[in-house]
């Protein structure tokens, strides 16, 4: 499949500041999805974005659907030490040769310290 | 809603031996699920699509005599990991999807296997 590219890679940040993090691809997507994954668990969906142009919003957490369909980005408000894991972007392309499956990016591992 | 429940959740086996894990929707008709693998620090990476009904496709580089899937049911797909080796330990999860409409992908807990 495609890989996203996902950036930062890593971040350590303090206690209340606000986090950003994105995804682009070389091409285009109708769905994109934000994921958080725990050690030793699967991913958990934040958010779910399928129009491009849309703007989500997941109490602290926001998330959009470039207009391009190529990318997206994820927005933490705020951060609290739970907000520690591995954030993954996903899209899914109807030329998709795996039919739904999705595309994850590398991963944004989020270091939060009180 | 759409809970996927994926077992076991670690499992350590003998090399050469097999290892089924099972993947059911619990909430919810998935005529599709997926299959991925995650090495330590690394992203999910698909393995293969299971439809219910007809043979997996599987990603290139993926052997589908090595990792067997069925998806018998509209609730569960199963992979089984043939002749394990060291070189299969890994973390394996499974994702389910509703077709049609708007549905965010559902994953599993994962399986942790490790082979000695």
């Amino acid at each position: 499949g495609q890989q996203l590219n996902q950036s930062p890679q890593s971040m350590f940040i303090q206690e209340g500041e606000d986090v950003s993090m994105n995804c682009t691809s070389s091409s285009i997507f109708n769905t994109w999805l934000w994921y958080k994954q725990d050690p030793g668990e699967g991913p958990v969906l934040l958010i779910a974005l399928y129009k491009a142009g849309e703007l989500t919003s997941n109490g602290r957490l926001t998330a959009q659907f470039g207009i391009t369909r190529k990318d997206s980005f994820l927005n933490i408000s705020a951060s609290i030490p739970s907000d520690v894991g591995i954030y993954f972007c996903a899209g899914r392309s109807s030329n998709s040769n795996s039919g739904y499956a999705l595309n994850f990016g590398k991963g944004t591992s989020l270091l939060v310290t009180p | 809603g759409a809970v996927v429940s994926q077992h076991p959740s670690r499992v350590i086996c003998k090399s050469g031996t097999s290892v089924k894990i099972e993947c059911r929707s619990l909430d919810f008709q998935a005529t599709t699920m997926f299959w991925y693998r995650q090495f330590p620090k690394q992203s999910l990476m698909l393995m293969a699509t299971s439809n219910e009904g007809s043979k997996a496709t599987y990603e290139q580089g993926v052997e589908k005599d090595k990792f067997l899937i069925n998806h018998a049911s509209l609730t569960l797909s199963t992979l089984t990991v043939t002749s394990a080796h060291p070189e299969d330990s890994s973390f394996y999860i499974c994702s389910a999807a509703r077709t049609g409409g708007n549905y965010g992908y559902t994953f599993g807990s994962g399986t942790r296997l490790t082979v000695v």
